[in-house]
């Protein structure tokens, strides 16, 4: 079956650039989404459409799209950035979501 | 300002009935579909199903085909998530969320807060 493959974890310091990543066959033909949650709250919209950012999201977070990769990045990364991130795409049966990243800021 | 609430927090044993719902507004709530979404504790976000609240037109992930179903009330607002037979493998935070294009992959613009539900004897 189809899936969304991301690192279970990525570290960085603050001020530093993070790159998270997100792989799946489909991802050529399909956008890609990406959710930010933080513990105990609901996923927020960080990215649509592989590299859009809804109104509300800090200039730092950005998206990206090569081949069956897409890549969110977060410049200058705050303290306040860490949480898990999820991309999502498209698949036969409707939609799907990736494992999730967790972004530990150190 | 679009807002979802949901129900609250639920305590049941396997076998029962439960009925979680989600309420919209600040928006034109018969025009946008509404997603479910299960993260089950410590675990990632799984689509479940959306359905579209001006006709009830309503579609399954494979995985929750049989297992739920969604269904919406427009006169009040309101979506819901049901189960007919609890199992402790349904110990879930429950999310709605609306959908900010009517085509795959249904991505979610706006979330509820979450209904956790807790199943055991």
């Amino acid at each position: 079956s189809y899936e969304l493959t991301q690192p279970p974890s990525v570290s960085v310091s603050p001020g530093q650039t993070a790159r998270i990543t997100c792989s799946g066959d489909a991802l050529p033909k399909q956008y890609a989404y990406w959710y930010q949650q933080k513990p105990g709250q609901a996923p927020v919209l960080v990215i649509y459409k592989d590299s859009e950012r809804p109104s509300g999201i800090p200039e730092r977070f950005s998206g990206s799209s090569s081949g069956t990769t897409v890549t969110l990045t977060i410049s200058g990364v705050q303290a306040e950035d860490e949480a898990d991130y999820y991309c999502q795409s498209a698949d036969s049966s409707g939609t799907l979501f990736g494992g999730g990243t967790k972004l530990t800021v150190l | 300002e679009v807002q979802l609430v949901q129900s609250g927090a639920e305590v049941k044993k396997p076998g029962e009935s439960l009925k979680i719902s989600c309420k919209g507004s600040g928006y034109s709530f018969t025009s946008y579909w509404i997603g479910w979404v299960r993260q089950m504790p410590g675990k990632g976000l799984e689509w479940m199903g959306i359905i579209y609240p001006g006709d009830s037109d309503t579609r399954y992930s494979p995985s929750f085909q049989g297992q739920v179903t969604i269904s919406a009330d427009k006169s009040i607002s309101t979506a819901y998530l049901q189960w007919s037979s609890l199992k402790a493998s349904d110990t879930a935070m429950y999310y709605c969320a609306r959908c900010s294009e009517p085509i795959p992959p249904y991505y979610f613009d706006y979330w509820g807060q979450g209904t956790l539900v807790t199943v055991s004897s």
